[in-house]
């Protein structure tokens, strides 16, 4: 069964670095979505992303942040300068189209020191 | 904004029982609604999708229901085994036109053996 796939599952960072998260969408789906969970918080909606450009973002969202489907099969997701506050669980996920159901990656886990 | 809350935080059961889950969100003009399965740092599995034009969906011995005027969703287990034992999550696609999910905090469920 397809599914969606996320590297790396862990990631540690220093603060104030760079880092890139990856996805891999179902194949025939069209819209991808960043989610994140803090620990003990509720899934938040970061951005999500249809015809090679942003269609939607949150507040969480700023210009520290940014996506990019740099091939017909990634879509990633990368934090400038990161900060201790970024520490979270990350999601990815797609949906064949608007409104569909969507579906999730297993999540990168991003620890920022 | 839409919120969307889940009741009660945890739940546990002794295996074979029938149990109820709870949602609510306080915008009713939603798109969907998906209650999704989250094990311990592990992603999101998606269980059900109700749209907004309908009652219930089945599948297997979980049967979501949407009560879209009064802004509640229940979703029932029946015979619960110890392998259910996860979170769920219940998230709200909203009907402005947006394509981002509304997450409850969710219900962390434990069946004993």
């Amino acid at each position: 069964e397809p599914e969606v796939t996320q590297t790396p599952s862990h990631q540690v960072t220093q603060m104030g670095q760079e880092v890139i998260l990856r996805c891999v969408p179902i194949s025939n789906h069209l819209y991808f979505y960043w989610y994140r969970q803090i620990l003990g918080q509720k899934v938040e909606f970061l951005v999500s992303f249809y015809n090679n450009e942003i269609s939607e973002k949150s507040e969480i969202f700023d210009d520290q942040f940014s996506v990019e489907r740099p091939d017909g099969s990634n879509f990633t997701l990368k934090i400038r300068s990161t900060k201790l506050e970024d520490s979270a669980m990350y999601f990815c996920a797609s949906s064949s189209y608007l409104g569909n159901e969507q579906f999730f990656g297993p999540g990168t886990r991003l620890t920022v020191l | 904004k839409q919120e969307v809350t889940q009741i009660p935080a945890a739940l546990s059961v002794p295996e074979g029982e029938n149990l109820v889950l709870n949602c609510s969100f306080t915008d009713s003009a939603i798109y969907n609604l998906q209650w999704f399965r989250q094990d311990p740092g592990k992603g999101l599995t998606s269980l059900l999708l109700i749209q907004s034009s309908q009652r219930e969906q089945t599948s297997g011995r979980l049967n979501a229901s949407l009560d879209k005027s009064s802004g509640r969703s229940t979703l029932y287990i029946a015979a619960s085994q110890p392998g259910d034992s996860a979170t769920y999550l219940c998230a709200v696609l909203d009907g402005t036109g947006a394509n981002n999910l509304f997450f409850g905090t969710g219900t962390r469920l434990t069946v004993i053996p």
